[in-house]
C-alpha cells in the first residue's frame, strides 16, 4: 500500500487558516486521498476526499499536486474545536477502499 | 446524517472473561463494517473486515479466534474479545460505508468502545 507523510504537529491561532501538508509519492493512479480528524477519546471524522481535483465542502479544502505526489488540507479560519490530530490515508480497492490509518498531524489551535 | 453507534461506550472486566461490543448502522444498510483498535496515543489500527452474511477478513497479525467478528445483519456486527487480557485493553472503534455514498465514499465511524481488562 502507498504510504503518507505527515508532520508530527503543527500549531496555528485562532481564526488563521491552517495548511496541512500530506507527501505521497508513492500513490498509483488509483489511490484516493481521504482525510480524517480524530478528537481525543472519540471515533475519527470525515473530512474530505479527493482523487485529482481540488475539493471543496463546508470543512475544508484538499489541494491536490498536479503530480498528485502531495496534497494540502486547508481550514480556511481554524477554530479551538478543530484542534485534534488530522489522518491522511490513501485508499483503493485492493483493500476494499478500507482506511489504513498512519500517525497523523497533531493540529493545536491558541487563542 | 448517516450515524454509527457502539455500544458498550466503556467497559471493565476481569482477566479471562469475553467481552461483547456492538456496532451498528443507524441510518443506512452496510454491507461491509471496519473493526480497529487504537492504543494510548498512537494510531488507528485496522484489526479486520466484517462481512455480511460471511466470514470476517483479519488483518495480519490479529488472531481470528482471540477476535470474534458476527456481522450477522446489515445494521449489525459484533466484535467479542474472548478470554480477555491486560494487554487487550484499548480503544475499539468500528466504522461503516454508507452505499449510497459509493466504495469511494466517507467511513462513518462509531463513538469507540474502551475496554479495561483488569
Amino acid at each position: 500500500d502507498a504510504k503518507t507523510t505527515q508532520p508530527n504537529s503543527m500549531e496555528s491561532n485562532e481564526e488563521e487558516p491552517v495548511h496541512l501538508p500530506c507527501n505521497h509519492s508513492t500513490i498509483s493512479g488509483t489511490d484516493y486521498i481521504h482525510w480524517y480528524r480524530q478528537l481525543p477519546s472519540q471515533g475519527p471524522e470525515y473530512v474530505i476526499h479527493g482523487l485529482t481535483s481540488n475539493v471543496n465542502n463546508r470543512m475544508a479544502s484538499l489541494a491536490i499536486a498536479e503530480d498528485r505526489k502531495s496534497s494540502t488540507l486547508i481550514l480556511h479560519r481554524a477554530t479551538l474545536r478543530d484542534a485534534a490530530v488530522y489522518y491522511c490515508i490513501l485508499a483503493n480497492s485492493n483493500s476494499g477502499y478500507a482506511l489504513n490509518f498512519g500517525k497523523g498531524t497533531s493540529l493545536l489551535v491558541t487563542p | 446524517g448517516a450515524v454509527v453507534s457502539q455500544h458498550p461506550s466503556w467497559v471493565i472486566c476481569k482477566s479471562g472473561t469475553s467481552v461483547k461490543i456492538e456496532c451498528r448502522s443507524l441510518d443506512f444498510q452496510a454491507t461491509t463494517m471496519f473493526w480497529y483498535r487504537q492504543f494510548p496515543k498512537q494510531s488507528l489500527m485496522l484489526m479486520a473486515t466484517s462481512n455480511e452474511g460471511s466470514k470476517a477478513t483479519y488483518e495480519q497479525g490479529v488472531e481470528k479466534d482471540k477476535f470474534l467478528i458476527n456481522h450477522a445483519s446489515l445494521t449489525l456486527s459484533t466484535l467479542t474479545v474472548t478470554s480477555a487480557h491486560p494487554e487487550d485493553s484499548s480503544f475499539y472503534i468500528c466504522s461503516a460505508r454508507d452505499p449510497s455514498g459509493g466504495l469511494t465514499g466517507e467511513l462513518f465511524f462509531g463513538e469507540g468502545s474502551r475496554l479495561t481488562v483488569l
